[in-house]
């Protein structure tokens, strides 16, 4: 059974101060590991996918970056509107198309 | 920028009745799915749907779910006797033909059932 594991919980951190959000997987084959946003009572908002360890994607203040066992995404010098639960989301070679979705990480950045 | 827009956003209704929630995917994608977030918990998937047909269905999609393409724009998720369980957002996603690209999410129906 996939699983999809995200921390911390929650993350408060002054505007500017960098940091990262950590989400730990295990699967039976990565297809794809996949970063949403979400903002209260709204759908995950699309951010990046990586396939490969070593892969990088950069937008704006955020950075995702994969390992085997591990996908980090960082932020740099963030604002208040970054403000929102992140998600992470995988892929299997068990599953035809379905994500698996971890419990997701609530920042909240202060002005 | 296409999005994929589901209707309504909000829904109320008692339990043991049936619910319809709408969905209109992004125009050219091929692939559907269903996924729903009871609060405070995790998104959950529910179903995926291609060339017409159910492709993957998780343990939660029983018999009281059905979905439909009931013409060229629409994708619908029927419950057939709501359950005070079945209270939670509602996402429809979609995404294009490309073997692992991401999904795309609406906004989501709130269903609560009473």
């Amino acid at each position: 059974e996939d699983q999809v594991t995200q921390s911390p919980e929650a993350l408060r951190l002054q505007e500017g101060e960098s940091s990262s959000l950590n989400c730990s997987y295990t699967v039976s084959g990565l297809r794809g590991l996949f970063w949403y946003r979400q903002d209260p009572g709204k759908g995950p908002e699309f951010l990046f996918t990586l396939y490969s360890a070593g892969e990088e994607k950069e937008k704006e203040r955020l950075k995702a970056t994969l390992t085997k066992k591990e996908s980090f995404l960082h932020i740099t010098a963030p604002k208040p509107e970054d403000s929102a639960t992140y998600l992470c989301a995988v892929r299997s070679s068990g599953s035809a198309r379905q994500l698996t979705f971890g419990s997701g990480t609530q920042l909240t950045v202060l002005p | 920028e296409p999005e994929v827009t589901q209707t309504p956003s909000h829904q109320v209704t008692q339990m043991g009745q049936e619910v319809i929630l709408r969905c209109v995917p992004i125009s050219n994608h091929l692939y559907f799915y269903w996924y729903r977030q009871i609060l405070g918990q995790k998104v959950e998937f529910l179903v995926s749907f291609y060339n017409n047909e159910i492709s993957e269905k998780s343990e939660i999609f029983d018999d009281q779910f059905s979905v439909e393409r009931p013409d060229g724009s629409n994708f619908t998720l029927k419950i057939r006797s709501t359950k005070l369980e079945d209270s939670a957002m509602y996402f429809c996603a979609s995404s294009d033909t490309g073997a692992d690209t991401e999904a795309f999410f609406g906004q989501g129906t709130r269903l609560t059932v009473v």
